[in-house]
């Protein structure tokens, strides 16, 4: 089971934003994902392998974590930002999600 | 343009079937594992099921064994989910998505999401 923390973050565009991950047994080589998620939308991929970047996402992402704590850090909000977060591990079947993120604008 | 073009959704009555498609271009789509994940409405997403890049090895989330089934067709190039016994629990937006390789199970490219209302 993933759960994501908080459920809601209300911030200003410029903020930085931490948003938190945390798994019930140590994911297998820190095998988690992140996407960003707008409404009507599918998922869009951010963060794999806990911290690689995907093709194309700013810099402003970046991941990290081990074990069972993950982050998600967006380092300066654009308005284009304010979207749901999803974490996924990928170490063992079945592969899921935590329940979400919702960062909203302040 | 590498996209993954879906097809099939609609309204079934419970215990109905329904078969969805999703057709991929811009990429050898031979070569990728393939997903079904769902989300219901304004709740989180749920993967459902994965088939290997040869449609080999299969595997299913408890909540739809049984009763899904994933396969393939890499002559056209196109995904499919056979949804039977559906149920109002099963009604979402299913999304098809691609692995990029092995033991690599996240989603880099994702369908546009097709909805899938189960109602009588």
């Amino acid at each position: 089971v993933l759960t994501q923390s908080p459920g809601t973050l209300s911030l200003s565009p410029g903020e930085r934003a931490t948003l938190s991950c945390r798994a019930s047994q140590t994911v297998t080589f820190k095998y988690v994902a992140w996407y960003q998620q707008k409404p009507g939308q599918a998922p869009r991929l951010l963060i794999y392998g806990s911290s690689s970047r995907a093709t194309g996402v700013p810099d402003r992402f970046s991941g990290s974590g081990s074990g069972t704590d993950f982050t998600l850090t967006i380092s300066r909000l654009e308005p284009e930002d304010f979207a749901v977060y999803y974490c996924q591990q990928y170490g063992s079947s079945p592969w899921t999600f935590g329940q979400g993120t919702r960062l909203e604008i302040k | 343009q590498v996209q993954l073009v879906q097809s099939g959704g609609g309204v079934v009555q419970p215990g109905r079937s329904l078969r969805l498609s999703c057709t991929a271009s811009g990429f050898t789509f031979q070569n990728y594992a393939m997903h079904w994940v769902r989300q219901a409405p304004g709740k989180g997403l749920e993967w459902v099921a994965i088939i290997a890049h040869d449609g080999g090895n299969k595997n299913y989330a408890d909540s739809v064994k049984g009763r899904f089934t994933i396969s393939r067709d890499n002559s056209k190039n196109t995904l499919y989910l056979q949804m039977n016994s559906l149920r109002t629990e099963d009604m979402a937006v299913y999304f098809c998505a691609r692995s990029p390789g092995w033991a690599q199970y996240y989603f880099d490219l994702w369908g546009q999401g097709a909805l899938v209302t189960v109602s009588s």
